[in-house]
């Protein structure tokens, strides 16, 4: 089954500065997507970014970026130039198939979460 | 916009009542979904269906139940409410088809039982 691990449960950053947010996965799958998910205090997540596995280009949106290692299972997200906005908790996610559904379904697996803090 | 709604934020009941939380999206999207958030557990996936009238199993079914009659509503079912429920529910749907499709969350539903 798959796994994904996120070992940072706190991180904190100074407002306008960089922060790297860990994550790891296992699976045996060659072609797979992996996302983060961001959840403020409001409740909703919301996708911050999304890899497909097959392409080697990280992904990036805005002043958010992917470091993908596939080889070493690792999945980790860069937020530059941080904003007081950027506090929330951070889920990194997994897409996994369902194999026992019909049209080939997926569901996320999630990590524990990573929650950042933003300090002015 | 994409819009899935849980039309209950916070609700409290009692030990073995019967709770139904309800969900419902309006992108027309065949894949819903009922997760579970704890502090230091993330989210793990109660159950799920891929169209109406379908459900299947997802990694902690035990003690909840489901029921999808109509595509846009997917209900999760507390037959006999315990402590050990206590938390926060998260409905989710997703366009079925295309692999890596964004999967939608509401704004969770807060359950605590006494």
């Amino acid at each position: 089954a798959q796994t994904v691990t996120q070992s940072q449960p706190e991180m904190s950053v100074q407002e306008a500065e960089t922060v790297t947010l860990s994550c790891t996965y296992d699976t045996s799958e060659s072609d797979y997507y992996l996302f983060w998910y961001k959840q403020p205090p409001s409740r909703q997540m919301i996708l911050v970014i999304r890899q497909e596995a097959y392409k080697q280009q990280n992904a990036t949106e805005n002043r958010f970026s992917v470091n993908f290692q596939k080889a070493a299972k690792s999945f980790s997200l860069k937020i530059s130039d941080s904003q007081l906005g950027d506090a929330a908790m951070y889920f990194c996610a997994y897409r996994a198939l369902l194999a026992s559904a019909q049209g080939g379904s997926e569901k996320l697996v999630f990590g524990k979460g990573t929650k950042l803090t933003v300090n002015p | 916009d994409v819009k899935v709604t849980q039309s209950s934020r916070y609700l409290v009941k009692r030990t073995g009542e019967k709770v139904f939380l309800e969900c419902v999206q309006d992108m027309d999207h065949e894949n819903m979904f009922w997760y579970r958030q704890d502090p230091g557990l993330g989210l793990r996936l109660i159950y799920f269906s891929y169209d109406v009238k379908m459900k299947e199993k997802g990694d902690i079914p035990e003690g909840y139940s489901v029921s999808r009659e109509k595509k846009e509503r997917f209900s999760l079912i507390l037959e006999s409410a315990s402590t050990n429920q206590t938390s926060m529910y998260l409905c989710a749907s997703r366009l079925q088809g295309a692999t890596g499709n964004t999967i939608y969350f509401g704004e969770g539903s807060w359950l605590t039982v006494v």
